[in-house]
């Protein structure tokens, strides 16, 4: 059973670039949550999908934003780039609408804003 | 927001001793989860505990949920050079509101195995 792929692995960014990631859930999973981690800040919640729509969003600036596609994979995007958002980018995906059941994570996207 | 202290920030032990971390909350959770983070990977579940009071166990890994549903303890016995990582405990609120849908995590313990 594949796990969560996220892709790319690493990314390299201009300051007020935009950019995309894409996250592909564990088949069958239909909840999918990005989380931002860093060395300062830790893991932070971004937001979290269900059935194509936003239920949850973290205390993240609307450059921030992501959507969920109708086969569960989901992509966030990040405009006009700054330096603080160098983090590695996790998507997690669960099978329950609750996430009862735990998170599955993927191996992240590493984002470096140069 | 909700904080979780997560305790101690790192630890250097022998192969072969016992460990213990813990986190405490200010707020109550109804399910805490520990997962481990190898360097340039996703954290891994490792545990998942969702009653208070339960103890749950993991092959060489014990959790348990606290009784007043604030804290969590995770102890690893008899260390092993793969436990190296970083360990972090997360926090899930109550299942019906929309914030349940979300990991509180905290900081995280930096295991270091000495042989």
């Amino acid at each position: 059973k594949a796990g969560v792929t996220q892709t790319p692995r690493y990314l390299i960014k201009t300051r007020g670039q935009q950019v995309t990631l894409s996250c592909s859930p564990i088949s069958g999973h239909r909840s999918v949550s990005w989380y931002q981690q860093t060395p300062g800040q830790g893991l932070q919640f971004l937001f979290e999908y269900f059935s194509e729509t936003q239920r949850n969003k973290g205390n993240f600036p609307g450059r921030f934003s992501g959507r969920q596609f109708s086969n569960s994979r989901s992509e966030m995007n990040v405009s006009t780039l700054e330096l603080g958002d160098s983090a590695l980018y996790l998507c997690a995906s669960s099978p329950a609408s609750t996430g009862r059941r735990g998170y599955t994570f993927g191996s992240g996207t590493r984002l470096t804003v140069v | 927001g909700q904080q979780l202290n997560q305790s101690p920030q790192s630890m250097f032990i022998q192969e072969g001793e016992d460990v213990s971390m813990n986190c405490t909350s200010s707020s109550i959770f109804n399910t805490w989860l520990w997962y481990k983070q190898d360097p340039g990977e996703g954290p891994v579940l490792l545990i998942a505990l969702y009653k208070a009071g339960e103890l749950t166990s993991n092959g060489r890994l014990t959790a348990q949920f606290g009784i007043t549903r604030k804290d969590s303890f995770l102890n690893i016995s008899a260390s092993i050079p793969s436990d190296v990582g970083i360990y972090f405990c997360a926090g899930q609120t109550d299942l019906l509101s929309g914030s349940a849908r979300q990991l509180t995590f905290g900081s995280g313990t930096q295991l270091t195995v000495l042989p």
